[in-house]
């Protein structure tokens, strides 16, 4: 079946450091990609997303290709603010199916 | 505008007891999703509905998990007889649904269900 997986966190950086957090997957067919974040005490919100091959979604200074040939979706920011610090979820949606399909999450922690 | 809202936003209850949890939407937003967060299990998709009928409810772990929409708006999931396995984020989502593109489902703050 379809299935997301992540770098494994937790992950610690300083303020200003570059980052990335690994993201692949296993699909039939060309599915949606997503990244979700959650921040403390707070419900999931969509960070960014890519709905087809070679596809770049960004906001807030993260960026993430959607790689066919690599089947991955790795999200990078050039550089890190203590405000980033939250949890990050690799998702997917399959072609013709409704639900995302998560990655079970990266912990992420910026120091000043 | 409005987003997508959960109540409670904490249930404690006894083991073997039922549980009703709540999902307000998004007004005009068509689908309506829950999943289940939990630390073992990651996020977990339980059940999808499209208007008022659910095409997908694979997700549902047991017969005691049960979820219906009325009206296409507000959404129940009940667990009955519940057990400490459980215990999880409920998260409700919404979506536009609009054929032929790629929907953003929008998630609520979620409901912390604990099973003493």
């Amino acid at each position: 079946g379809d299935s997301v997986t992540q770098m494994e966190g937790p992950v610690t950086l300083s303020e200003e450091a570059f980052l990335t957090i690994n993201c692949t997957y296993t699909a039939t067919g060309y599915p949606s990609l997503f990244w979700y974040v959650q921040y403390p005490g707070e419900g999931l919100q969509l960070l960014l997303k890519a709905t087809k091959a070679d596809d770049k979604g960004s906001n807030k200074g993260f960026e993430a290709t959607y790689r066919k040939e690599t089947t991955s979706f790795h999200l990078e920011k050039g550089s890190v603010q203590v405000s980033d610090s939250a949890v990050y979820f690799c998702a997917l949606n399959a072609r013709g199916a409704q639900k995302l399909v998560f990655g079970q999450g990266t912990r992420l922690t910026i120091n000043p | 505008g409005a987003g997508v809202s959960q109540s409670p936003s904490n249930k404690v209850t006894e083991k073997g007891k039922d549980v009703e949890l709540r999902c307000d939407p998004i007004s005009g937003h068509t689908a309506l999703y829950w999943y289940r967060q939990s630390l073992g299990q990651g996020l977990e998709f339980l059940i999808y509905f499209q208007g008022n009928s659910a095409p997908d409810k694979s997700g549902l772990p047991s017969d005691r998990f049960s979820a219906e929409r009325t009206g296409g708006s507000v959404s129940t999931l009940t667990i009955q007889r519940t057990q400490q396995e459980d215990s999880a984020v409920y998260l409700c989502a919404s979506s536009l649904s609009i054929a032929g593109l790629t929907d953003t489902q929008y998630f609520g703050p979620g409901t912390r269900l604990t099973v003493l």
